[in-house]
């Protein structure tokens, strides 16, 4: 199975800040790879596929880049609504796994 | 707008077994895989296996292998998760998403979860 591995677990910010977040994969998995963003008590929610699309209605302050191994998802400018856990997700090979999440908490 | 409606919450006994359903209106339920992902308390999310409705085939994680059967009913777009000889560490929020393509394969829709408590 591939393992993903995010860092850091869990981040204090501010809003307005911009909050990088980071996923290794431990094999190369080209652009496979997506990410949601998880709020207490609901289901995830997709943010970024293929690395790097933007999914629909997710507005544009949240990118994400990489390929290989390595990926990051970024907020340029944190608001509000945007503290929650992320989970990065690799779709190159069954079984399809999650990293651990990324909770980001008001600092 | 793409919808899916999870069965409610569930105890059960460990060695039981229980079965989720997962709902879904408003898309072409028959041609996309709709999968299976928990999350245990306080814990990540956990893809269990899935099923492409139109062919009928199914993949599994090696961990659930022989204990979860997907399953699907087009005739009322409802996909089933069955999990078998439960235990303690089985208690989760169960949720069923929609696997979409592009690039990636990446879940697009969810349901909203059913927590399936495990306790004696």
């Amino acid at each position: 199975d591939i393992q993903m591995t995010q860092s850091p677990s869990s981040l204090s910010a501010s809003v307005g800040d911009r909050v990088i977040i980071t996923c290794r994969a431990s094999q190369s998995i080209g652009s496979y790879l997506n990410w949601y963003q998880q709020k207490p008590g609901k289901a995830p929610k997709l943010l970024i596929y293929a690395a790097s699309s933007l999914q629909s209605g997710v507005p544009s302050r949240f990118s994400g880049s990489g390929s290989g191994t390595d990926f990051t998802l970024t907020i340029s400018s944190l608001q509000p609504e945007d503290f929650a856990t992320y989970y990065c997700q690799q779709s190159y090979s069954i079984p399809w796994t999650f990293g651990q999440g990324t909770k980001v908490e008001v600092k | 707008q793409v919808q899916l409606m999870q069965s409610g919450a569930e105890v059960k006994k460990p060695g039981s077994s229980v079965k989720v359903s997962c709902k879904a209106s408003g898309g072409t339920f028959s041609s996309y895989a709709i999968s299976w992902v928990r999350q245990a308390p306080g814990q990540g999310l956990e893809w269990m296996g899935g099923i492409i409705p139109i062919f009928g085939t199914t993949n599994y994680a090696q961990k659930f292998q022989g204990r979860v059967t997907i399953t699907a009913d087009e005739s009322t777009s409802t996909a089933y998760m069955e999990l078998s000889s439960l235990r303690s560490e089985d208690t989760a929020v169960y949720y069923c998403a929609r696997e979409a393509t592009g690039g990636s394969n990446f879940f697009d829709y969810w349901g909203q979860g059913t927590l399936v408590t495990v306790s004696s």
